[in-house]
């Protein structure tokens, strides 16, 4: 079965834009959840959707939102661009969430001048 | 606040060898942990978790040991293959968040 898929996987911006990725979540998975990742950082936690609420929320600004479909497709978008937004933005489905193994995009990388 | 520490940024064993990843958190209240393999220009891929009333989990060459009271996750590889150089997280998860730890990349050593 398909993967999840993220789109686009390259994206260049200019500090001040804003910018839309997308997820498609593996069929049947309810849970989408979004991370950034950093060298040195690790995977940093942004959100987690379920039936399209957002059920749980990292320690990001409000610059970084997003939203869930009812097919389970979600977007994360990001509003006046920083530098320090240049990362890998990656996205993860589960049928549940909580302990159940999350299934992960290639990710998309986000670069920021 | 790093809640799930993986100290060791890279480790090197030799090929047919033991691997020992090590990680450390501090919240008591994470119920499964998991750990995560990822190669360059992939997301990451699950490997094998284990719950908080376990004290171990195996899955072939993969074993997970949890030691509660300190706070201690290892993951084994035995024997080591050269297919299993890549980054390796563990993360744990509580009320629906899944907490990653900052990674460690393993290098096998033909």
């Amino acid at each position: 079965k398909a993967g999840v898929t993220q789109t686009p996987r390259y994206l260049i911006k200019t500090r001040g834009q804003q910018v839309t990725l997308s997820c498609s979540p593996i069929s049947g998975h309810r849970s989408v959840s979004w991370y950034q990742q950093t060298p040195g950082q690790g995977l940093q936690f942004l959100f987690e959707y379920f039936s399209e609420t957002q059920r749980n929320k990292g320690n990001f600004p409000g610059r970084f939102s997003g939203r869930q479909f009812s097919n389970s497709r979600s977007e994360m978008n990001v509003s006046t661009l920083e530098l320090g937004d240049s990362a890998l933005y990656l996205c993860a489905s589960s049928f549940g969430g909580g302990g159940q193994p999350q299934h992960f995009g290639d990710g998309t990388r986000l670069s920021i001048l | 606040d790093q809640q799930v520490k993986q100290n060791s940024p890279s480790l090197s064993v030799q090929e047919g060898r033991i691997s020992i990843l090590n990680c450390d958190y501090t919240n008591s209240m994470f119920d499964y942990f998991l750990w995560y393999k990822k190669y360059p220009a992939e997301g990451p891929t699950f490997l094998i978790s284990i719950s908080s009333i376990k004290d171990k989990n195996e899955d072939g060459r993969f074993t997970v040991f949890l030691n509660k009271s300190a706070k201690h996750l290892s993951l084994h590889i035995v024997p080591s293959q050269p297919g299993d150089s890549a980054v390796y997280f563990c993360a744990a998860t509580w009320n629906e968040k899944l907490t990653f730890g900052t990674g460690t990349r393993l290098t096998i050593i033909p």
